[in-house]
């Protein structure tokens, strides 16, 4: 089964820092270009962005409010994605999903991060 | 700032015909944007509907199509259900395929 699972999320004060985690399983995670989702409360859905997969240089892409201060990286011998996020602010607060790049065909059911003093 | 732009809201009756656009604030949108849908429900992840403008996903019930219309992009959905009340989203990809940016989501009501 394809799946994937994401953790990391917290109440963070604005300037703080925290990092994502999104374990995959049921494919094969070192073939998949991935991609972060965010979801504000209420609000609609974010692309964050995008890491290609180590045969592709792992290049990465950010949407602007998050470039500079976000870093999306992977170790694909642990089938992890990860989501470093430094410079925290008010308006990051939101559910974060991970999905791959290729259709976004599957979720997981995302992990909340709240920045807040 | 790229701005996708979708209809904040439709009403459509049971068993009726409803589209939904995508229209991007760069010029018209065509295939290059590989437009994708998602559908999400409250309370639950998206899920993927349509990919690259009209192709359809195993799990996408035969009533949804996409398509460019005008200079959009375009989900239709024909013989609407009752459980197709849920947000709509389009996602368009710029710079060759490098960034995606969402539109803000269509409300669809099945009334």
């Amino acid at each position: 089964e394809v799946q994937l699972v994401e953790s990391g999320g917290g109440l963070v004060k604005p300037g703080g820092s925290l990092r994502l985690s999104c374990a995959a399983s049921g494919f094969t995670f070192s073939d998949a270009w991935m991609t972060w989702v965010r979801q504000a409360p209420g609000k609609g859905l974010e692309w964050v962005g995008r890491i290609k997969r180590k045969t592709d240089g792992e290049t990465t892409d950010y949407a602007a409010p998050v470039k500079g201060r976000f870093t999306m990286s992977r170790d694909d011998s642990k089938n992890m994605l990860y989501l470093q996020m430094n410079s925290l602010k008010s308006d990051d607060t939101a559910v974060y999903y991970c999905t791959p790049h290729n259709g976004m065909v599957v979720w997981g059911q995302g992990t909340t991060v709240t920045v807040s003093s | 700032q790229t701005v996708v732009t979708q209809e904040p809201s439709l009403t459509v009756s049971p068993g009726g015909t409803v589209t939904l656009t995508c229209t991007s604030s760069t010029g018209a949108v065509t295939s290059g944007y590989y437009p994708n849908w998602f559908q999400q429900k409250p309370g639950q992840a998206p899920r993927a509907l349509i990919y690259s403008t009209s192709n359809k996903h195993s799990w996408t019930p035969a009533r949804f199509s996409g398509s460019l219309l005008g200079g959009k992009a375009a989900l239709t959905l024909s013989g609407v259900q009752p459980e197709d009340e849920a947000d709509y989203y389009c996602l368009l990809y710029y710079g060759g395929g490098l960034l995606g940016v969402f539109g803000g989501g269509t409300k669809l009501t099945v009334l």
